[in-house]
C-alpha cells in the first residue's frame, strides 16, 4: 500500500524567512497531494493541494511543487509569520479511492 | 467547502464499554472516512464509510472493534467497542464533496476520547 514519508519532523525559522517541508510517496498511482495545517486542539485544515497533471501551484505565500518522476512533493511557505506556527501534514491519494495516506507531520515554529 | 460536525466533542469512558460517535455533513458528499489521531501523532485511516453497505476497513482495523454505519449521504457513525486505554485518541470523520472528484476532504472537529 501507499506510504508517505515527511521531513523534517520539526522546523524552526525566524519570522520573514522561508520554510520548506518535503514528502515522498511510494505508490506511483497516487495522483492527488493535499497539505493540511493543524493548530493545537483543532481540526486539520486544507491549505493547498496539487494534482498530478501540474508541477507547481501557488496561493499567496504558499506554494506546492510536485515531481512525479522522483515521487516527491514539497510545501513552500514564504515570508513566514508567527500565525504560521502549527503542525503541517502532507498526504497522498490515488486510484480514485479518495483515501488519504498522511505523512508523519512537521511542527513548524516561527519565532518573532 | 462542506461543513462537518461531530458528536460528542469529547468523552471519558470506562474500559469495556462502547461509544458511538456521530458525523453530520451539511451537504451531500460522495465519500466519508473515519480517521484516528493518537496524541502527538499523524492521522491514520480507519475505514471508508460506504452508503448503504458495509464499510471498507484498513489493515489493522476490524468491523467488530469499529462498526461503522452510513445510512445516507450526509450521516455516519463510528462505534468504538469494548474500549481499552489504548483506544484513547481523537477520532475524526471527513467528507469529500462530489464536485471535486471525491478527493478534496474536509474534516470534522474530532471527538476526544479518554478511556480509563
Amino acid at each position: 500500500g501507499e506510504n508517505v514519508e515527511q521531513h523534517p519532523s520539526t522546523l524552526s525559522v525566524q519570522e520573514g524567512d522561508s520554510a520548506v517541508i518535503k514528502c515522498t510517496y511510494s505508490d506511483s498511482a497516487s495522483n492527488y497531494f493535499p497539505w493540511y495545517k493543524q493548530e493545537l486542539g483543532k481540526r486539520p485544515q486544507l491549505i493547498i493541494d496539487i494534482r498530478s497533471n501540474v508541477g507547481e501551484k501557488k496561493d499567496q505565500r504558499i506554494a506546492v511543487t510536485l515531481n512525479k518522476t522522483a515521487k516527491h512533493f514539497s510545501l513552500h511557505i514564504t515570508e513566514t509569520q508567527p500565525e504560521d506556527s502549527a503542525v503541517y501534514f502532507c498526504a497522498a491519494s490515488g486510484s480514485n479511492t479518495g483515501k488519504l495516506i498522511f505523512g508523519q507531520g512537521t511542527t513548524l515554529q516561527v519565532k518573532p | 467547502s462542506a461543513v462537518i460536525s461531530q458528536k460528542p466533542s469529547r468523552d471519558i469512558c470506562q474500559r469495556g464499554t462502547s461509544l458511538t460517535i456521530q458525523c453530520q455533513v451539511d451537504s451531500q458528499v460522495t465519500m466519508m472516512f473515519w480517521y484516528r489521531q493518537q496524541p502527538g501523532q499523524s492521522l491514520t485511516l480507519i475505514a471508508t464509510a460506504n452508503q448503504g453497505s458495509e464499510a471498507t476497513y484498513e489493515s489493522g482495523f476490524v468491523i467488530d472493534k469499529f462498526p461503522i454505519s452510513r445510512p445516507n449521504l450526509t450521516f455516519s457513525t463510528l462505534t468504538v467497542s469494548n474500549m481499552s486505554p489504548e483506544d484513547s485518541s481523537i477520532y475524526l470523520c471527513s467528507g469529500a464533496p462530489p464536485i471535486v472528484s471525491g478527493e478534496t476532504q474536509y474534516f470534522g472537529p474530532g471527538t476526544r476520547l479518554l478511556v480509563l
